[in-house]
């Protein structure tokens, strides 16, 4: 069973630019999450999509927007970049949304905007 | 609105000594409460999760906790700990409403192990 993967790894990107993220969601998933881990924090909830539609948002503006497409790999887009953007990005998928299902989190995508 | 505190940012102990993370919660509503591991340049993994059932929720590496609704706590133990069992340890609530499906999480307790 292949876990989640996401891409790139590393991105550096300058203020003002745009950058999309990548997530392939555990075979079986049909949810994803996104969150955000600034350096010696704790994840915060971006928004979380389920068969396709969002499925709860967070607080953070509508530069942050995201797609889900029917295999349920889902991207995460940012507009607009700013300093405080710079983050290690989280996508998770959990086999359906509910309060209690496990999320299964990939290793991350470390954004630093210069 | 839901809101997690893990009391100490950094908890240092020797190796066969007992581990304590402290995390306390704040919810309107019963909780699912969930504790997760972070190695360094990875992604996070489920140690457990409370889900209502048994308040002594059993984990993975030999990690438990105990859910106290009185005490608005869910702080996870280890009997010995190894050196392999540094990390950063997060404590997390499940929400609902709007931002259904969210983890809130704490700020996260760096464990540290010397031999």
């Amino acid at each position: 069973e292949t876990g989640v993967t996401q891409s790139p790894t590393h991105l550096i990107k300058t203020r003002g630019q745009q950058v999309t993220l990548r997530c392939s969601s555990q075979s079986g998933h049909n949810t994803v999450s996104w969150y955000q881990q600034a350096l010696g924090q704790g994840p915060q909830f971006i928004f979380q999509y389920y068969r396709e539609e969002e499925n709860g948002r967070g607080n953070f503006p509508p530069r942050f927007s995201g797609l889900q497409f029917p295999n349920y790999s889902s991207e995460l887009n940012v507009n607009a970049l700013e300093l405080d953007d710079s983050a290690l990005y989280l996508c998770a998928s959990s086999r359906t949304s509910s309060l209690y299902n496990e999320q299964f989190f990939g290793p991350g995508t470390r954004l630093t905007v210069l | 609105a839901q809101s997690v505190t893990q009391l100490g940012s950094h908890v240092s102990v020797s190796e066969g000594a007992l581990v304590l993370l402290r995390c306390n919660y704040s919810s309107s509503v019963p909780p699912y409460l969930f504790w997760y591991v972070q190695y360094p340049n990875q992604g996070l993994q489920l140690l457990l999760k409370y889900t209502s059932a048994a308040t002594l929720v059993k984990g993975i590496n030999g990690f438990e906790a105990e859910f106290k609704k009185s005490e608005t706590s869910f702080h996870l133990t280890k009997p010995s700990a190894h050196m392999s069992d540094a990390a950063e340890y997060f404590c997390a609530v499940s929400a609902g409403g709007t931002s259904y499906g969210k983890l809130t999480f704490g700020q996260g307790t760096i464990l540290t192990v010397h031999p």
